[in-house]
């Protein structure tokens, strides 16, 4: 399976500011995808990222929040903008294998937003 | 209604003991499942996809029940490195969407 290195690993920032994190892949993949996890959750899906067009959004996400950028096949970032407290999350991105072989994580970034 | 729906737990069982997890999937054309593991503030892990037939790995047994849209996990003789939070994830049967249930926590108990 894929190899992900994702940072930063956790960060506390400010409410109103933004912050870029990062996901580079040992491979080159077709899409990138951008999860988050908010305490005692499950994990939500938040957008899509592909090389060369938009990212996909699901509903309750907009670009202008989260902007994504998918320069290559192997690096992604997604960026939380405008923070507040309700941002406190873990973000994560992700890879999909082969079938049967479902998703590969990064590590996760925890943000705490004060 | 959620896509996928787990008894969140916590379940607490002493070592040896044998557990099951039960989670419930909404789309009937569901095409591929898995269990994930998740331990504390890490990342969620890939444990084991579920066949149709159900499969097996060592301690670990899964199943799928299409015609109840049910999956299980079953762990037999529990270890203490077992304690986690257990996750289903159903992947849809159109696109990439991969939908996953809250999560089921496991501690074992010396």
């Amino acid at each position: 399976s894929a190899v992900i290195s994702q940072k930063p690993s956790r960060d506390i920032c400010q409410r109103g500011t933004s912050l870029t994190i990062q996901c580079q892949v040992d491979s080159q993949v077709t899409m990138m995808f951008w999860y988050r996890q908010q305490p005692g959750q499950s994990l939500t899906l938040i957008a899509t990222a592909n090389q060369g067009s938009e990212a996909t959004y699901e509903s309750g996400f907009v670009i202008d929040k989260f902007p994504i950028s998918r320069p290559n096949l192997t690096f992604s970032t997604l960026t939380v903008s405008n923070m507040s407290p309700e941002d406190s999350s873990i973000y994560l991105c992700s890879v999909e294998g082969a079938e049967f072989y479902g998703y590969t994580f990064g590590s996760g970034t925890r943000l705490t937003v004060v | 209604r959620k896509e996928v729906e787990q008894d969140p737990g916590p379940f607490n069982v002493p070592e040896g003991a044998t557990v099951a997890f039960n989670c419930t999937y909404s789309n009937s054309a569901s095409q591929s499942f898995f269990w994930y593991r998740q331990d504390c503030r890490k990342e969620p892990k890939l444990l084991m996809s579920v066949y149709s037939s159900g499969n097996e790995d060592g301690r670990f047994t899964a199943q799928l029940n299409r015609a109840s849209q049910y999956i299980s996990l079953l762990i037999r003789d529990s270890k203490l490195s077992d304690s986690a939070t257990y996750l289903c994830v159903v992947r849809a049967n159109t696109g990439n969407q991969f939908y996953f249930g809250t999560g089921t926590s496991l501690t074992v108990i010396p």
